[in-house]
């Protein structure tokens, strides 16, 4: 099932440049990941955070949540080819702790 | 080892064969999942296994039928597929199901095409 929306569907962007994407969701939640996948490849965990965070950094990628929004926000800095991919984030709610996966961004870095 | 193995990579296979897909991880997960993704979009929860026992079904049909034969290993058996069942089918593990705090491990997928 799907818990909401990640924006944009697409972006395409220079290397170099910050890349943003948006995930919305509708209930409460424990807490919030984003996993990356690469075309037809399995998915890779990037970093988890919690409900009572609002910020957390790991290498090149910031990720902040505004609760009272239901809304979270990944930056990746300084984008290298590398990074294009599939993003996906997903919400654990307490009621069952299963992830519950946004649309997810496909995010094309130009060199 | 930090990860999780799936063979085979790539499988075709007719509507009236059987055939099954492997997953393997040594973390010590206790908590082992199958997951259904189709071109553009998130994966879809087939089945969890918590402790080598089924917990979920998420509405399978029985054309899929899961096995843990043990806290390592994880199998989909495959019988009398439909082509609309052609798709990447994806296992994941994480510590526990019934705490939160951990991010979970794929494995790279195998890619099922049904003819």
């Amino acid at each position: 099932s799907q818990q909401g929306e990640e924006d944009p569907q697409a972006l395409s962007i220079q290397e170099g440049e910050n890349a943003t994407m948006n995930c919305s969701y509708k209930t409460s939640i424990n807490n919030l990941q984003w996993y990356r996948q690469n075309s037809g490849r399995g998915l890779v965990h990037l970093i988890l955070i919690r409900s009572n965070e609002r910020e957390k950094h790991s290498g090149r990628l910031r990720v902040t949540l505004d609760t009272s929004k239901k809304s979270s926000s990944l930056l990746i800095t300084a984008s290298r080819a590398a990074d294009t991919a599939s993003y996906f984030c997903a919400t654990v709610v307490d009621s069952n702790y299963q992830l519950i996966w946004g649309a997810g961004t496909k995010l094309i870095i130009k060199p | 080892d930090t990860e999780v193995t799936q063979t085979p990579k790539h499988l075709v296979m007719g509507m009236t064969n059987k055939k099954s897909l492997k997953c393997e991880q040594h973390m010590g997960h206790r908590a082992m999942y199958w997951y259904k993704q189709k071109a553009k979009k998130p994966p879809e929860l087939m089945f969890v296994y918590s402790y080598e026992k089924l917990s979920i079904n998420e509405s399978v049909p029985s054309r899929f039928s899961p096995e843990c034969p043990n806290s390592s290993l994880l199998n989909l058996h495959l019988h009398a597929l439909q082509p609309e069942d052609s798709a990447l089918y994806l296992c994941a593990s994480s510590p526990f199901t019934d705490r939160a705090y951990y991010g979970y491990t794929f494995g790279s997928g195998t890619r099922l095409t049904v003819v």
